[in-house]
């Protein structure tokens, strides 16, 4: 059965650093595409970051150059480094399985239950 | 502003069929998948629909989608009041790097 798991967030101040991860079991990491995705309070769906086919990533143009996806192999889990937070990066954030990275749709097949992050003074 | 364009409200009697729309570019629905998310309330979004129309194993067949072009369509039959969440769209973008793209969501009522 897939299952991710989510876990790292909570309340920080403006400009401080925070790392989200997930834990995957069901499957390997490397094998389907991987992606950050959060929910401001009350509002919509935006997408953050994947991993894409092999070591490429990419980022939404609200991130970019202050959110770091990674993976750790050995541990089946995929990471968010967040620096540099803005209160506007307040949300929940889920991580989601896509299908297989060999040629699959990159679109969220299955979602973790999401860690929410705070940033406030 | 979302580049999928959906409405942000619809609703239905118990029994109704309902339709909710989700508008893109040629960049992105018209010439990617669409996939479609059921989010009940204070839970995490879940796949409802796949590869414009594919259903999950679970999915009640209440539930189809569809694609034409630049736009896509999820229809869901044989109205629930367990149906009433919020629906979101998605799709890939081929003209933004990496970019997968959200529909604005649309909150169905079941009335």
């Amino acid at each position: 059965e897939v299952q991710l798991v989510e876990s790292g967030g909570g309340l920080i101040q403006p400009g401080e650093s925070l790392r989200l991860s997930c834990a995957a079991s069901g499957f390997t990491v490397t094998s389907n595409y991987m992606s950050w995705v959060r929910q401001a309070p009350g509002k919509g769906l935006e997408w953050v970051s994947i991993f894409y086919r092999g070591e490429n990533t990419y980022y939404a143009e609200s991130v970019q150059g202050r959110f770091t996806i990674s993976r750790d192999i050995s541990k089946n889990t995929v990471f968010l480094q967040m620096n540099s937070l803005r209160v506007e990066d307040t949300a929940m954030y889920y991580c989601a399985r896509g299908g297989y990275s060999g040629g699959d749709s990159p679109l969220p097949l299955s979602w973790g239950q999401g860690t929410l992050v705070t940033v406030s003074s | 502003q979302s580049v999928l364009t959906q409405p942000p409200s619809a609703s239905g009697t118990p029994g109704q069929r309902v339709t909710i729309s989700c508008s893109g570019k040629d960049s992105n629905i018209g010439s990617n998948y669409v996939f479609w998310y059921q989010q009940l309330p204070g839970t995490a979004p879940k796949l409802l629909i796949s590869r414009n129309d594919q259903r999950p194993s679970g999915v009640p067949d209440r539930f189809s989608g569809s694609k034409s072009g630049a736009s896509a369509s999820l229809a869901i039959s044989g109205l629930r009041s367990e149906d009433e969440a919020d629906y979101y769209c998605a799709s890939w973008d081929d003209s933004l790097s990496g970019h997968v793209l959200f529909g604005g969501g649309t909150k169905l009522t079941v009335l």
